[in-house]
C-alpha cells in the first residue's frame, strides 16, 4: 500500500521561530491534508491541497503532487502551535485514507 | 455550526459488552469514516461510506460492524469488545470521497475515548 512519511518525526522551537514540516508519499493521490492535533486531542483542519500552494495567516502549505511530496511553514511560531501534526492523503483510484506519522512539535516561550 | 459529533465522548466498558459509539453529520456529506488511534501506530482507517447503504472496510475492520441507513448518521459498533479496542476512535465526513474531480476535504469529530477492561 501507498506509504507516508512525516518529517521530522519531533521539532522543538523557541517561540518566534520558523519550521518546515514535510510529507512524503510513495503513490499518486488525488487528496491532501495537513492537520493539528492539539493537547487536548482534538483534530483541526489546516489545508486541503492536493495540489498548489495555500496560506493561511501564520501558516501556508505547498503540494507537489508531480514529485509527491507536500511542505507545511509555519512562521512566526507561538505555543499554541504545539501538538502532532498530521498529514492525510488518499491513494488515487480509492477511497481510503492513509494517515502521515505525524510531526510533533514543541514550541518553548 | 456546521460539525461532527460524536457520542459519548468517554467510555469505559468490560469485555464483552455490546456498545455503539454514535457519530452524526449535518453539512450533507456523502463519505463519512472511522479512524482510531493509538500511540505509536498513529491514525488508522477502520470503515468508511461513500454513500446510503454502501460502505467499505479501511485498514483496521475486524471487530467492527458499521451501517449507513441514513445519509447524516454512521454509527460503530463493537459487538463483542475486547481490550485491544482500547482507542481513541474518530468519526469524520467529507463531500467527496476522495476521487479526483469532487471536493474531499474531511472534516473530524471531536473523539471517543474507549477504554475496555
Amino acid at each position: 500500500g501507498i506509504q507516508v512519511e512525516q518529517s521530522p518525526p519531533d521539532l522543538i522551537l523557541q517561540e518566534g521561530a520558523n519550521s518546515t514540516l514535510r510529507c512524503n508519499f510513495s503513490d499518486s493521490v488525488n487528496n491532501l491534508q495537513w492537520f493539528h492535533q492539539n493537547p487536548w486531542g482534538q483534530l483541526i483542519n489546516l489545508f486541503y491541497i492536493p495540489s498548489g500552494t495555500k496560506q493561511n495567516g501564520r501558516l501556508s502549505a505547498t503540494t507537489v503532487a508531480t514529485e509527491r511530496y507536500s511542505l507545511l511553514y509555519i512562521s512566526s511560531s507561538q505555543t499554541t502551535d504545539s501538538g502532532v501534526y498530521f498529514c492525510a492523503v488518499v491513494r488515487e483510484g480509492t477511497y481510503k485514507y492513509i494517515f502521515g506519522t505525524g510531526t510533533r512539535l514543541k514550541v518553548l516561550a | 455550526e456546521a460539525q461532527v459529533t460524536q457520542n459519548p465522548r468517554y467510555l469505559i466498558t468490560v469485555t464483552g459488552k455490546k456498545l455503539t459509539v454514535t457519530c452524526s453529520q449535518n453539512m450533507n456529506h456523502e463519505y463519512m469514516s472511522w479512524y482510531r488511534q493509538d500511540p505509536g501506530l498513529g491514525l488508522r482507517q477502520i470503515y468508511y461510506s461513500m454513500n446510503v447503504e454502501v460502505t467499505d472496510k479501511g485498514d483496521v475492520p475486524e471487530g467492527y460492524k458499521v451501517s449507513r441507513k441514513e445519509k447524516r448518521n454512521f454509527p460503530l459498533i463493537l459487538e463483542s469488545p475486547s481490550p485491544n479496542q482500547t482507542s481513541l476512535y474518530f468519526c469524520a465526513s467529507s463531500l467527496g470521497g476522495g476521487l479526483a474531480g469532487t471536493y474531499n476535504e474531511q472534516f473530524f469529530g471531536p473523539g471517543t475515548r474507549l477504554t475496555v477492561l
